[in-house]
């Protein structure tokens, strides 16, 4: 089945720093991709999304590419902040109907710590 | 996007009994959907919950346990039966948007403690 696999965390970084966390999946079909934020003691929040492949997504300097050729949706930012301290859950959906939401199969989620 | 929330917010529960866990969404969505956060884990899909017909449970998930109830385009609920620790999760749900595309908005979750 539909499967999504996210680097292990937490990932640790000081302000500032480059930040990339990888996510590849496996589908069977042409899902649509995600990346969903948990701040600490919050629900998820969508952070950006791709619907076809070689979409970019972006939302608040963070961004992925989805790749059909390496079957990847990595998210980046060129410069966190301390406010960027999260976990990081990547999603694909793996069904679309139209106008509706899809199942969605999450990744384990990525914990980012960001310190001044 | 959807405007979705979740009362209660956090409960405590003695092992045994059940809680029912109320979704408003702020405009009318055919699907809905609930999903199980164990601690420290990901998001794992319990049901999709259609309006006028029966919730379709995933693998691993029973109606007995977690009966659903969805009586209109704006509202769901879940109810966590017979709890026990194990049972100790965040419970999301969520919807998805009238706009293009398949994304879903969820709601704030349900911190259950079973004791």
């Amino acid at each position: 089945g539909d499967s999504v696999t996210q680097m292990e965390g937490p990932v640790t970084l000081s302000e500032e720093a480059f930040l990339t966390i990888n996510c590849t999946y496996t589908a069977t079909g042409y899902p649509s991709l995600f990346w969903y934020v948990q701040y600490p003691g919050e629900g998820l929040q969508l952070l950006l999304k791709a619907t076809k492949a070689d979409d970019k997504g972006s939302n608040k300097g963070f961004e992925a590419t989805y790749r059909k050729e390496t079957t990847s949706f990595h998210l980046e930012k060129g410069s966190v902040q301390v406010s960027d301290s999260a976990v990081y859950f990547c999603a694909l959906s793996d069904r679309v109907i139209y106008n509706q939401g899809g199942k969605l199969i999450f990744g384990q989620g990525t914990e980012l710590s960001v310190k001044p | 996007s959807a405007v979705i929330s979740q009362k209660p917010s956090r409960d405590i529960c003695q092992r045994g009994t059940s809680l029912t866990i109320q979704c408003q969404v702020d405009s009318q969505v055919t699907m809905m959907f609930w999903y199980r956060q164990q601690p420290g884990q990901s998001l794992t899909l319990i049901a999709t919950a259609n309006q006028g017909s029966e919730a379709t449970y995933e693998s691993g998930f029973v109606i007995d346990k977690f009966p659903i109830s969805r009586p209109n385009l704006t509202f769901s609920t879940l109810t966590v039966s017979n709890m026990s620790p194990e049972d100790s999760s965040i419970y999301l749900c969520s919807s998805g948007t009238h706009d293009r595309g398949d994304t879903q908005y969820f709601g704030p979750g349900t911190r259950l403690t079973v004791l």
